[in-house]
C-alpha cells in the first residue's frame, strides 16, 4: 500500500491564482480530511468527508473548497490564493467513519507558498 | 468544540533523562486522545492513542501516556531520552474530528 499521497510537495503561487492539491489514500477509509500547519500554530482542521459524496467545515474552511466523487480521493481547491495560505497542508485519512475514535494516516504534505 | 493545550513550546533534555511533555485538553463529552511524532519535512506519525479502557497507554519508542480525567490531562512520557526522540510532539483530542494542540518540539542533549 503507498498509503495517503499527495501531489504536489512543493507550490509557489502568486496572489489571486486558483489551484488544486490532490491527495488520494489506498487503504479503502471512509474518513479524509485536510490540515494546514502554522508555526506555534500546530495543525488546524480545514475540511473533511465522512464518505464519498459527504464534506464539512472544520475550523478554518475560509478560501478552501473540497469535493468527495470516490473513496480514494479528496482534492482540496485553493480559488484565489492569498499571502494568508501559505503553509504546509496534510491531508489524512482514517477508517473510522467518524474520524474521532481512530487513528489518522497522515500524507508527506504539500509546502505552499503564495507571493 | 474540544481543544488542546499543550504546555511548553520547547523542551530540551538530556540523553538519558526523564521526557515529560505535557497536554491538557477540554472537551464536553468523553473524548479519544493522541499522541502524534513528526520528524522534520515529514508528515505526523502515531505515538499512541486513549480511546477507552486502561488510562495507561503504551505506545511505541518507548513512550507512555496517562489518561487522567480530573485533571484533565494526557502527558506524554519516556524514561530514557534518546538522541532519534529529537522530533515535534502533538497531543490531539478527539470527539467527532481531530484537534490538535500547537506542538512541543523536543531537543536532546548529548
Amino acid at each position: 500500500n503507498a498509503g495517503v499521497t499527495q501531489t504536489p510537495k512543493f507550490q509557489v503561487l502568486k496572489t489571486g491564482q486558483s489551484m488544486t492539491l490532490q491527495c488520494a489514500q489506498d487503504m479503502n477509509h471512509e474518513y479524509m480530511s485536510w490540515y494546514r500547519q502554522d508555526p506555534g500554530m500546530g495543525l488546524r482542521l480545514i475540511h473533511y468527508s465522512v464518505g464519498a459524496g459527504i464534506t464539512d467545515q472544520g475550523e478554518v474552511p475560509n478560501g478552501y473548497n473540497v469535493s468527495r466523487s470516490t473513496t480514494e480521493d479528496f482534492p482540496l481547491r485553493l480559488l484565489s490564493a492569498a499571502p494568508s495560505q501559505t503553509s504546509v497542508y496534510f491531508c489524512a485519512s482514517s477508517p473510522s467513519t467518524s474520524g474521532g475514535s481512530d487513528t489518522q494516516y497522515f500524507g508527506p504534505g504539500t509546502r505552499l507558498t503564495v507571493l | 468544540a474540544q481543544s488542546v493545550t499543550q504546555l511548553g513550546s520547547h523542551v530540551s533534555v538530556s540523553e538519558g533523562a526523564l521526557v515529560l511533555l505535557r497536554c491538557n485538553y477540554s472537551s464536553s463529552v468523553p473524548p479519544y486522545l493522541f499522541w502524534y511524532v513528526q520528524y522534520p519535512n515529514q508528515g505526523l506519525q502515531l505515538l499512541l492513542k486513549y480511546t477507552t479502557g486502561a488510562t495507561l497507554v503504551k505506545g511505541i519508542n518507548g513512550f507512555e501516556a496517562e489518561f487522567k480525567k480530573s485533571e484533565t490531562s494526557f502527558h506524554l512520557t519516556k524514561p530514557s531520552a534518546h538522541m532519534s526522540d529529537a522530533a515535534e510532539y502533538f497531543c490531539a483530542v478527539s470527539v467527532n474530528d481531530m484537534r490538535f494542540g500547537a506542538g512541543t518540539r523536543l531537543t536532546v542533549k548529548p
